[in-house]
């Protein structure tokens, strides 16, 4: 199977501006979950999509938004661009049917860079 | 609120040393998960750990979760260069189960 794929993979933006960034789960996973990963922070939680629903959030303000497609495919936005969303935004895929099955298979990331 | 703290932040080791990394739980985990992530890579999943007090092998690496549910412990076994990375511990809270990471440990392997 091929793995998860994230676009683009690198990506440079100002300041207020707004991003899209895409993910394609593994092929039957339907669940897909967003990281911000910062050398200072970690791995830190975004949100999670299952079946076209938000089904957990993190604790990021409402410039962060995503959604899931009827594919799986998933997208999340980030509006209104800061210095500090500079990161690189992990995918990560899962079959998410049922608890515990939180075995989760991550994409390459796509390295923001905001200026 | 609801946390995972990871032991220690960076550990430095010859090759050919043991190594081993903690993973502590503010609260009572479903499961927990390890994952390796090498420099410029993204995190790969190891193992999960299910049941209290398991203890699983991969070759050179030994997970173990607490009786408690609460902790988790990795080691590896004569360290080798290709064991370079961050290792996370990852569990879903139980109330919500969102996954929380811990911040990992960076395992840097002297030649």
């Amino acid at each position: 199977k091929a793995g998860v794929t994230q676009t683009p993979r690198y990506l440079i933006k100002t300041r207020g501006q707004q991003v899209t960034l895409s993910c394609s789960p593994i092929s039957g996973h339907r669940s897909v979950s967003w990281y911000q990963q910062t050398p200072g922070q970690g791995l830190q939680f975004l949100f999670e999509y299952f079946s076209e629903t938000q089904r957990n959030k993190g604790n990021f303000p409402g410039r962060f938004s995503g959604r899931q497609f009827s594919n799986s495919r998933s997208e999340m936005n980030v509006s209104t661009l800061e210095l500090g969303d500079s990161a690189l935004y992990l995918c990560a895929s899962s079959l998410g049917l049922s608890r515990p099955s939180w075995e989760q298979y991550f994409g390459p990331g796509t390295r923001l860079t905001v200026t | 609120g609801q946390q995972v703290m990871q032991i220690p932040q960076y550990q430095h080791v010859q090759e050919g040393e043991d190594f081993t990394t903690y993973c502590n739980s503010s609260t009572t985990l479903s499961n927990i998960q390890w994952y390796k992530q090498r420099p410029g890579g993204h995190p790969v999943f190891l193992i999960q750990l299910v049941k209290s007090g398991e203890v699983k092998k991969q070759k050179r690496l030994t997970f173990q979760f607490g009786e408690a549910k609460k902790n988790s412990s990795l080691h590896i076994t004569a360290t080798q260069t290709t064991d370079v990375g961050t290792y996370f511990c990852a569990g879903p809270m139980n109330r919500d189960d969102k996954i929380i990471f811990g911040k990992g440990t960076r395992l840097h392997i002297l030649p």
